[in-house]
């Protein structure tokens, strides 16, 4: 079964210094990879996503991430943070035949310091 | 363009009580997708609906239950609740089903309170 893991529970950066947010899955193919965020009484908003190609993928928000297949990993980074980035980040895989189904990672808090 | 909207935001209900969450897709969406959210178990997946089927289903006792209706109006309903079916459960939307074709878009979630 597929899965996803996020190394990092808790993140503080400084604003304007650069963010890097891990993930980590485990899928036998190649699969469908997206980072989400969700902000506190807020649903999940797509930062980016990634299904084949690039394996650099920008982002709104000024996000990208980066898809290594060799250590099936798909960090999100941004060069600056800013105040308002303070929220839960999620990354999330989805596989061919499984519909709109995502399984989730378990999410990274990231607070930014002022 | 209206987003994903979910009705209630909030619910209080007690053991052994039943409840039934409502989502509406945006419009023109055919796909909705259910997802529980609580902090041990983080996000998972419930169910996903397109054109009235169900297209996939997760881990979860058949308490969990749902249903599309043919304006893409999706409901789910929890029997006989449990402590631990205290959640914030959120609807996700998109135009067709597979991860390929389409984004989907989040609701702001129905937080259950189960006392």
């Amino acid at each position: 079964a597929q899965s996803v893991t996020q190394p990092d529970i808790h993140i503080t950066v400084s604003e304007g210094a650069s963010l890097e947010l891990r993930c980590n899955y485990s899928y036998g193919a190649t699969p469908y990879l997206f980072w989400y965020v969700q902000s506190p009484g807020q649903g999940l908003q797509l930062l980016l996503k990634y299904f084949s190609g690039d394996t650099l993928v920008q982002g709104i928000k000024g996000f990208e991430a980066e898809f290594k297949r060799s250590q099936s990993s798909f960090n999100l980074r941004k060069p600056s943070v800013h105040w308002s980035d303070a929220a839960e980040y999620f990354c999330a895989v989805a596989f061919t035949g499984g519909g709109n189904k995502l399984t989730f990672g378990t999410g990274t808090q990231l607070k930014v310091e002022l | 363009k209206a987003g994903v909207t979910q009705t209630p935001r909030y619910l209080i209900k007690t053991r052994g009580q039943q409840v039934t969450l409502s989502c509406s897709p945006i419009s023109g969406h055919r796909s909705v997708s259910w997802y529980q959210q609580t902090p041990g178990q983080g996000l998972q997946f419930l169910f996903e609906y397109f054109s009235e089927t169900q297209r996939n289903k997760g881990n979860f006792p058949g308490r969990f239950s749902g249903r599309q209706f043919s304006n893409s109006r999706s409901e789910m309903n929890v029997s006989t609740l449990e402590l631990g079916d205290s959640a914030l459960y959120l609807c996700a939307s998109s135009l067709v089903t597979g991860p390929r074709t389409d984004t989907q878009y989040f609701g702001p979630g129905t937080r259950l309170t189960v006392l």
